[in-house]
């Protein structure tokens, strides 16, 4: 079984630039997950979708952050404009439904520096 | 959600078992326990779940305190590759997010 996708790996920008990144989940996972990870930190969640639903994005900061999955599969993350603190690993997550006992399954990360 | 709190570091010799302890005092009737865990330059990965009774599976072993206040994490031979952060997560039944602390960075001595 295919993991989740990510792309890109790595991406340097400069501040007050534009980065999307792109995530493909496990086929069939009805439920997306895109988080941040800060260096020593945990991964905090910026948005969870159901299908193309946004269930939860009270974590994202809207006034630069968006996100979207149109056809309930694969999924974007836009910063515009990009900030310093921006800097971190931005994980994408999949599970078949949100469901207490479920597991998420992670892909491997975009690393994003922001100079 | 409710809380948990981890030891910030621990350490092991190679091909010996490993207890990771967990602390949840504030967990609720219907929280699930899970641990994921998170080798260098890669994104966590599930390492086993539980509710009231201890679990068991290829990777590891969860022993779940009676009270559910705690929980220990049991690796029963630590390879080098079990090098990593470990995360002990309370996650509501009816699902959504997973909460992430600190979690505990284990290091294996060979």
């Amino acid at each position: 079984e295919a993991g989740v996708a990510q792309s890109p790996r790595y991406k340097i920008i400069e501040k007050r630039q534009s980065v999307a990144f792109w995530c493909n989940p496990i086929s069939g996972h009805a439920t997306l997950y895109w988080y941040q990870q800060i260096l020593g930190q945990g991964p905090k969640l910026l948005i969870q979708f159901q299908n193309n639903g946004v269930v939860d994005d009270s974590q994202l900061p809207k006034d630069r952050f968006s996100a979207e999955r149109l056809k309930g599969v694969d999924s974007t993350l836009k910063i515009q404009p990009a900030k310093l603190e921006d800097s971190a690993v931005y994980l994408c997550a999949s599970s078949l439904m949100p469901l207490g006992a479920e597991t998420q399954y992670f892909g491997p990360g975009t690393r994003l520096l922001v100079l | 959600d409710a809380k948990t709190t981890q030891p910030n570091s621990m350490e092991s010799n190679e091909e010996e078992p490993v207890h990771l302890p967990c602390n949840h005092s504030t967990i609720s009737g219907t929280d699930y326990i899970h641990w994921y865990r998170q080798l260098p330059s890669q994104g966590p990965e599930y390492v086993i779940h539980g509710l009231t009774s201890n679990v068991n599976n290829r990777m590891a072993s969860l022993a779940i305190a009676e009270d559910r206040k705690s929980s220990t994490l049991i690796l029963h031979r630590a390879t080098l590759r079990d090098a990593a952060v470990y995360y002990c997560i309370l996650r509501q039944s009816s699902g959504d997010k997973l909460t992430f602390g600190t979690g505990t960075r284990l290091a294996v001595r060979p």
